[in-house]
């Protein structure tokens, strides 16, 4: 079984600070994601990983920055946290080559105050 | 701009019925589409796929439905059950790893 953990369920910061979700997977995936959740705007891809050390824009980066230093791991860092960064966020990691379910961790529930 | 759309975002259902539940996308380069289900607290869970080469794949209880002409996704659940009760989001890709995931359908099977 497909494990992806991520490093809190819940978590609450305030504005200005700087925040990193952690996400490890043990299956050996090449491929990571981050995604926010929001109410009525369903799951929005902010960054992706295919190797170690690579990383490709999805659709909302600003304000996000990823770091891939192990296949493993993925992290998400909010530089500098605002209100409007309060969500779900939701890990999830594939294989590569024609494999494309992902498989997502619980998610952490950040609230920025 | 949202590419994948599901535009009922509940339905209830009674236990035994079937559950259809709909999703339109609108990148006719879109190759591959998956059907999730979220239950709260917890992370979505793959459910269902289907190549765009095909327009229909069946999986026990579930079943997808592609329409390329319509731009269309249907899954269908039939018999309903009360532990099917969840968030289903359906996802859209074109080449590479990028999906695009619709806000999502919230299903009640009623006992």
């Amino acid at each position: 079984d497909v494990k992806v953990t991520q490093s809190s369920r819940y978590l609450v910061k305030r504005t200005g600070e700087k925040v990193f979700l952690e996400c490890v997977q043990d299956m050996d995936h090449e491929n990571m994601f981050w995604y926010r959740q929001d109410p009525g705007l369903g799951l929005r891809l902010i960054y992706f990983s295919y190797d170690v050390k690579m990383k490709e824009k999805g659709d909302i980066p600003e304000g996000y920055s990823v770091s891939r230093e192990k296949k493993e791991r993925f992290s998400l860092i909010l530089e500098s946290a605002s209100t409007n960064q309060t969500s779900m966020y939701l890990c999830a990691s594939s294989l590569s080559h024609g494999f494309y379910e992902q498989y997502f961790g619980p998610g952490t529930r950040l609230t920025v105050t | 701009d949202q590419q994948v759309k599901q535009n009922s975002p509940s339905l209830s259902v009674q236990e035994g019925r079937i559950s259809i539940l709909n999703c339109d996308y609108t990148n006719s380069m879109f190759d591959y589409f998956l059907w999730y289900k979220k239950y709260p607290a917890e992370g979505p869970t793959f459910l269902i796929s289907i190549s765009s080469i095909k327009d229909k794949n069946e999986d026990g209880r579930f079943t997808v439905f592609l329409n390329k002409s319509a731009k269309h996704l249907s899954l269908h659940i039939v018999p309903s059950q009360p532990g099917d009760s969840a968030v289903y989001f359906c996802a859209s890709k074109r080449t590479g790893n990028q999906f695009y995931f619709g806000t999502g359908t919230s299903l009640t099977v009623i006992p």
